[in-house]
């Protein structure tokens, strides 16, 4: 099955800078790469998603990069802000079929220092 | 428009007994997903559900088992509880079209004592 790698566990940062997390995953059918952000006491909620037919994607400060061949992906975040304080998710599955089950990487806190 | 309900939000049980989780999707989704959240192993997908059927299963024991009623409304059930079934239960809604967004619910927190 598929394996997600997420790095790092916890990244910190000052308001302001800028702040990239990455994600490795197995399996070569995978086409659909979701992130999702979860604050204290919620459930994860998408920020950003992307699908294997493009190489990157853009959402104001929020920005995805896909390489395939590479099988990774990265999540970046500009100009941070206080509430971009969080843990983020990266997720991957085969969309060919029905909804297949997401398989989550472990989760970067990220900490915004002001 | 009303997200996805979760009840209850945290019970504490101990081993060797069940427990029944509920999770109401957004009007109109008919997929229902649920994952298991450890500090360990992180989110973890259990099964999904869509028109009352199984349509997908994770890695869990058979002591997992759950179902989906008419209305889209589902509930998960864990029976024999272990310790290490403590986590965070979340349920996730969808329009169930493929690779379509999933909505979270808030999670039921399981302690096994």
């Amino acid at each position: 099955g598929e394996n997600v790698e997420q790095h790092p566990s916890t990244l910190s940062v000052q308001e302001g800078d800028s702040a990239v997390i990455k994600c490795t995953y197995s399996d070569s059918a995978s086409n659909y790469f979701p992130w999702y952000k979860q604050e204290l006491g919620k459930g994860p909620q998408l920020i950003i998603d992307i699908r294997s037919n493009v190489g990157e994607k853009k959402d104001q400060r929020i920005a995805v990069t896909l390489n395939k061949t590479a099988k990774h992906f990265s999540l970046h975040i500009t100009e941070t802000q206080p509430e971009d304080s969080a843990v983020y998710f990266c997720a991957a599955t085969y969309s060919g079929g029905g909804a297949d089950g997401l398989t989550f990487g472990k989760g970067t806190h990220l900490i915004i220092q002001p | 428009k009303a997200g996805v309900t979760q009840t209850p939000r945290y019970l504490i049980k101990t081993r060797g007994q069940q427990v029944t989780l509920s999770c109401s999707p957004i009007s109109g989704h008919r997929s229902v997903s649920w994952y298991q959240q450890t500090p360990g192993q992180g989110l973890q997908f259990l099964f999904e559900y869509f028109s009352e059927t199984q349509r997908n299963k994770g890695n869990f024991p058979g002591r997992f088992s759950g179902r989906q009623f008419s209305n889209s409304r589902s509930e998960m059930n864990v029976s024999t509880l272990e310790l290490g079934d403590s986590a965070l239960y979340l349920c996730a809604s969808s329009t169930g079209t493929v690779g379509g967004e999933l909505f979270f619910g808030e999670g039921s927190r399981l302690t096994v004592l």
